[in-house]
């Protein structure tokens, strides 16, 4: 079936480090890529997505390459701030289909 | 900017009492849906709808559930009768008509605690 992993969390991270938050999905076809985030008390928010294979996503300095060949979508970014600290939850868009599946989301805290 | 409202934040209620959560989707976009994540785990598709009626469901959503788009703004989620497994957050989203990866927009979330 169709599915998302992600690393497990909580992660904790200081400031100005560099961050990867692992992603790999199962999937028939060739499914969309998102990253979400999630900042306490708001609801997810699209961080950024990639359509096809070895698209790159990017936003705030966050970056994900779709990497078919290892059915990967890991979460980069090369400098954290405190303010990213969130729940951040990687999802894919069945081709044909409405529903997005997640996975269980990667807490990240980042300590100043 | 444009959001997906949801009201209320938090709901509390008693088991077997029916409960409706609202939402306001962005006012051009057409596609609806429902999620729900439970405390700790996976963000799970609950129900798509498009053009008045339901486009996809989950074997989530048996016949405890509805949902309706009574007029122009709101769209809602009804569960008749809650048990205990229904404590939840209720995530509502909507897109715009168009090719199926067109971003879908989250509301901030409604929390329902079964007692």
């Amino acid at each position: 079936g169709n599915s998302v992993t992600q690393m497990e969390g909580p992660v904790t991270l200081s400031e100005e480090a560099f961050l990867t938050i692992n992603c790999t999905y199962t999937a028939t076809g060739y499914p969309s890529l998102f990253w979400y985030v999630q900042y306490p008390g708001e609801g997810l928010q699209l961080l950024l997505k990639a359509t096809k294979a070895d698209d790159k996503g990017s936003n705030k300095g966050f970056e994900a390459t779709y990497r078919k060949e290892t059915t990967s979508f890991h979460l980069e970014k090369g400098s954290v701030q405190v303010s990213d600290s969130a729940v951040y939850f990687c999802a894919q868009l069945i081709q044909g289909a409405q529903k997005l599946v997640f996975g269980q989301g990667t807490r990240l805290t980042i300590n100043p | 900017e444009p959001e997906v409202t949801q009201t209320p934040s938090h709901q509390v209620t008693q088991m077997g009492q029916e409960v409706i959560l609202r939402c306001v989707p962005i006012s051009n976009h057409l596609y609806f849906y429902w999620y729900r994540q439970i405390l700790g785990q996976k963000v799970e598709f609950l129900v798509s709808f498009y053009n008045n009626e339901i486009s996809e469901k989950s074997e989530i959503f048996d016949d405890q559930f509805s949902v309706e788009r009574p007029d122009g703004s709101n769209f809602t989620l009804k569960i008749r009768s809650t048990k205990l497994e229904d404590s939840a957050m209720y995530f509502c989203a909507s897109r715009l008509q168009g090719a199926s990866t067109d971003t879908q927009y989250f509301g901030p979330g409604t929390r329902l605690t079964v007692l």
